[in-house]
């Protein structure tokens, strides 16, 4: 069974702190991997993609895979109330068929 | 561009009913991906369609069932409704495989009395 972990949270973090978001996956044959917001209410937007180890950088976002541990991250630089929501990992599975985890609830107060 | 558009965003239906939701996805993207939201499960894959041909199933019953059009729009039916079908179902689409992400619609929001 291919799985993706997350905590559940919530994380709850200060306006202006770095918010750090994780997950593992279980399928060492998963070459693509996403991280998607949700606000409450709402359906899944991709904020970021990532296929290779190291970091990737989008804005205040940054995206980081480790195939070896099989462990991906998001960093929130300079958190902001707005970017309270959940965060759901995803990892790709052949290719078209996305794995989520159950997400992260995120909380940012001002 | 427009968007994932899908059709109806609400639903109400009677156990044993069958209910058909619709998915309209960006121009240009041929594969489409149908997904349930439940708070309990997260989301889970149903299938995925490319040039109206199924590639990919997840593991639900035959009551689930889909199809895609020679315009890449996709249909979800299911048969036979029980409670447990209560969910948000969520239509995807890209170009023509998951490398580069896949984009969500607004879903449909089935509940099942």
């Amino acid at each position: 069974q291919k799985e993706v972990e997350q905590n559940s949270g919530p994380l709850s973090v200060p306006e202006g702190a770095i918010a750090s978001l994780n997950c593992t996956y279980s399928d060492r044959g998963s070459q693509s991997f996403f991280w998607y917001r949700q606000y409450s209410g709402k359906s899944p937007e991709l904020i970021m993609s990532i296929y290779s180890n190291g970091d990737k950088e989008d804005g205040r976002f940054t995206a980081q895979l480790n195939k070896a541990s099989q462990y991906v991250s998001l960093l929130i630089r300079d958190s902001q109330p707005s970017d309270s929501a959940t965060y759901l990992c995803a990892a790709l599975a052949g290719y078209s068929t996305l794995t989520f985890g159950k997400g992260t609830m995120l909380l940012v107060s001002p | 561009k427009a968007g994932v558009t899908q059709t109806p965003r609400y639903l109400i239906k009677t156990r044993g009913q069958q209910v058909t939701l619709s998915c309209s996805p960006i121009s240009g993207h041929r594969s489409v991906s149908w997904y349930q939201q439940t708070p309990g499960q997260g989301l889970q894959f149903l299938f995925e369609y490319f040039s109206e041909t199924q590639r990919n199933k997840g593991n639900f019953p035959g009551r689930f069932s889909g199809r895609q059009f020679s315009n890449s729009r996709s249909e979800m039916n299911v048969s036979t409704l029980e409670l447990g079908d209560s969910a948000l179902y969520l239509c995807a689409s890209s170009l023509a495989s998951g490398d580069y992400g896949y984009t969500f619609g607004s879903g449909t929001r089935l509940t099942v009395v």
